[in-house]
């Protein structure tokens, strides 16, 4: 699976919009972008996943870049209950395994 | 909807002492099932998947295995515990034509 890169911590206040960075600049063409999040002491939460176009859930939004080196999360309204940390992973759909790195340490301030 | 579900939550064993963790998946049919490990401070490590009913694939040697009696039943087991057994294990499920993993909550084991 091709490496990412993310920023270690963010802080977003409440109400706010979140954008999340990721960078996967060895990315193949096979390969989708997935986030996750995990808070505290809790099992990964899916949030979403694309290949080259941007996607929309309940959730969030994925912002995919054209030449799909890099991507941001946007989750539009941030709530205290946001804070988690934040996976950037990227894999072939057929690949059973998820590499999780380290993460953002998203923190969203009241 | 569909549900995952692990336990013990927490679990303190003695180094030696043997281990089941156990996972079962609700409301849906022939999901693929994995186990992950994830150390303190650490990603998550893949241990074992699973594509159906006693089928195992092992993704790194350790003394640790798993089963699959049911089809939605997913069991990590342990014949003797080491200290570096303890860990925060994840059992998750995805389905066969989608690639999405859900989690279930973890067990949290302290190997003394």
């Amino acid at each position: 699976d091709a490496k990412t890169t993310q920023p270690t911590s963010m802080d977003c206040a409440e109400g706010r919009a979140a954008n999340l960075p990721c960078n996967h600049s060895t990315i193949s063409g096979n390969e989708y972008v997935y986030w996750y999040r995990q808070i505290h002491s809790q099992g990964p939460q899916y949030i979403i996943h694309g290949l080259k176009n941007n996607e929309t859930n309940e959730m969030a939004s994925l912002i995919i870049t054209e030449d799909r080196k890099s991507s941001t999360l946007i989750l539009p309204h941030a709530t205290l209950r946001d804070t988690a940390v934040y996976y950037c992973i990227v894999r072939a759909q057929e690949a059973n395994n998820l590499f999780f790195g380290t993460g953002t340490r998203l923190t969203v301030i009241p | 909807s569909q549900t995952i579900h692990q336990w013990p939550a927490t679990l303190v064993q003695p180094v030696g002492s043997p281990l089941s963790l156990e996972c079962t998946v609700e409301g849906t049919s022939n999901p693929n099932l994995y186990w992950y490990r994830q150390a303190a401070g650490r990603g998550l490590q893949l241990l074992f998947y699973s594509v159906g009913i006693g089928q195992i694939s092992s993704e790194v040697p350790q003394n640790l295995s798993a089963s699959r009696p049911q089809d939605r039943q997913f069991i990590l087991s342990s014949k003797k515990l080491l200290l570096s057994d303890s860990g925060f294990y994840l059992c998750a499920w995805s389905k066969g034509d989608t690639y999405e993993q859900y989690f279930g909550p973890g067990t949290r084991l302290t190997v003394t």
